[in-house]
């Protein structure tokens, strides 16, 4: 069975703050893996998408890859509360497996 | 360019009907996935469709079923509902790239 965990939180950070997102899989194989945001009531939004070992920046994000470690993280910097979302880990394994989500809550 | 798009956005059926949901993709991606996401068993993968042929399925039943048209437009269909089909249904769009983006989903209740 092929997994993807994530810690569920809550993750709480002041404003301004780094907030960091991890998330661990399975299968060592995989190769794509993304990162997505989901406002309560909203479809997951796009946030990063990244298939090579090290780090993607992307404005306040950065995605971290390890797959010797299977593992990817999400940076957030200076945080803000419009953050506060569940954020979920994807790895496509030619079927896309999401993790359960981490709740973030970015505290004024 | 326009998102994905989905209708309808709200369904309420019975036990033992069937559904129907269609999405339609950002113009130019053949790549399109369908997702259902309950509050217990988180997004879970239903199967994906690329031109017009399916290409991965996940683990449900044979009651979900998908089928995409030439024009890369998706449809997917719940025979036989059942109470825990109740969820929201999620269609997403791939570029050739590799970057796959959400439609707004289908909330379905299943009464």
């Amino acid at each position: 069975q092929k997994e993807v965990e994530q810690n569920s939180g809550p993750l709480s950070v002041p404003e301004g703050a780094i907030a960091s997102l991890n998330c661990t899989y399975s299968d060592r194989g995989s190769q794509s893996f993304f990162w997505y945001r989901q406002y309560s009531g909203k479809s997951p939004e796009l946030i990063m998408f990244i298939y090579s070992n090290g780090d993607k920046e992307d404005g306040r994000f950065t995605a971290q890859l390890n797959k010797a470690s299977q593992y990817v993280s999400l940076l957030i910097r200076d945080s803000q509360p419009s953050d506060s979302a569940t954020y979920l880990c994807a790895v496509d394994d030619n079927d896309m497996r999401f993790g359960a989500g981490t709740r973030l809550t970015v505290k004024p | 360019k326009a998102g994905v798009t989905q209708t309808p956005r709200y369904l309420i059926k019975t036990r033992g009907q069937q559904v129907t949901l269609s999405c339609s993709p950002i113009s130019g991606h053949r790549s399109v996935s369908w997702y259902q996401q309950t509050p217990g068993q988180g997004l879970q993968f239903l199967f994906e469709y690329f031109s017009e042929t399916q290409r991965n399925k996940g683990n449900f039943p044979g009651r979900f079923s998908g089928r995409q048209f030439s024009n890369s437009r998706s449809e997917m269909n719940v025979s036989t509902l059942e109470l825990g089909d109740s969820a929201l249904y999620l269609c997403a769009s791939r570029s050739l790239a590799g970057e796959q983006f959400f439609g707004p989903g289908t909330r379905l209740t299943v009464l």
